[in-house]
């Protein structure tokens, strides 16, 4: 079992459409993180929560909106994407999002997006 | 702008060969630094973490990493074709939070 598990694996979704990501991390962690990986380019940060708060927002369109319930899951919530979102979407998560050193990111297995 | 460069190859080696992947960063304030494995269609893998100058090893891979030349680089002995993958150098910047910072990656290839 992976420490941090993504669903759903494929998502084939229409540019009108509502979908959302699900995150879940079994590792006991505070700090969650949403990343995305396009052909070519390097991983972009998205989202960080910490202990359920949001630190970072790192100029994402609000056609992706986040929510962290609690410390073990994160959700992205998908509408009206468009052609160009078409990646793979990357959940992460750490120990602490302030720790000053020492601190390791563990990746679940990522939610493959196509948008139509 | 906080930035990883590496040579995205593709990297080609023959089985049982020295691979050698090389990674730059730009901002001094960088405090640790960490490799990752990503098998096509997989999510990255952690293999290795560095946080001083010098080398660490742990089994087939050393990691390198000088501060003052703000490079650091991972060698893989023994290489096997299951090595092969794209190797993800990130760079952590703590300053203000666990902001971690990747290269684009190096395709690397062992050929049996």
């Amino acid at each position: 079992e992976t420490g941090v598990t993504q669903t759903p694996r494929h998502l084939v979704m229409g540019m009108t459409n509502k979908k959302s990501l699900k995150c879940e991390q079994h590792l006991g962690h505070n700090a969650m993180y949403w990343y995305k990986q396009s052909a070519k380019k390097p991983l972009e940060l998205m989202f960080v929560y910490n202990f359920k708060e949001q630190t970072e927002n790192n100029s994402v369109p609000s056609r992706f909106s986040p929510e962290c319930p609690n410390s073990s899951h994160l959700f992205l919530h998908l509408h009206t994407l468009q052609p160009e979102d078409s990646a793979l979407y990357l959940c992460a998560s750490s120990q602490e999002y302030f720790q000053i050193s020492g601190n390791t990111i563990y990746f679940g297995e990522g939610s493959w997006l196509t948008v139509v | 702008q906080k930035e990883v460069e590496q040579n995205s190859g593709p990297l080609s080696v023959p089985e049982g060969a020295i691979a050698s992947l090389n990674c730059t960063y730009s901002d001094r304030g960088s405090q640790s630094f960490f490799w990752y494995r990503q098998y096509s269609g997989k999510s990255p893998e952690l293999i290795m973490s560095i946080y001083s100058n010098g080398d660490k090893e742990d089994g087939r891979f050393t990691a390198q990493l000088n501060k003052a030349s703000q490079y650091v680089s991972l060698l893989i002995r023994d290489s096997q074709p299951s090595d092969s993958a794209t190797y993800l150098c990130a760079v952590n910047y703590s300053r203000t939070g666990n902001q971690f910072y990747f290269g684009t990656g190096t395709s690397l290839t062992v050929i049996p």
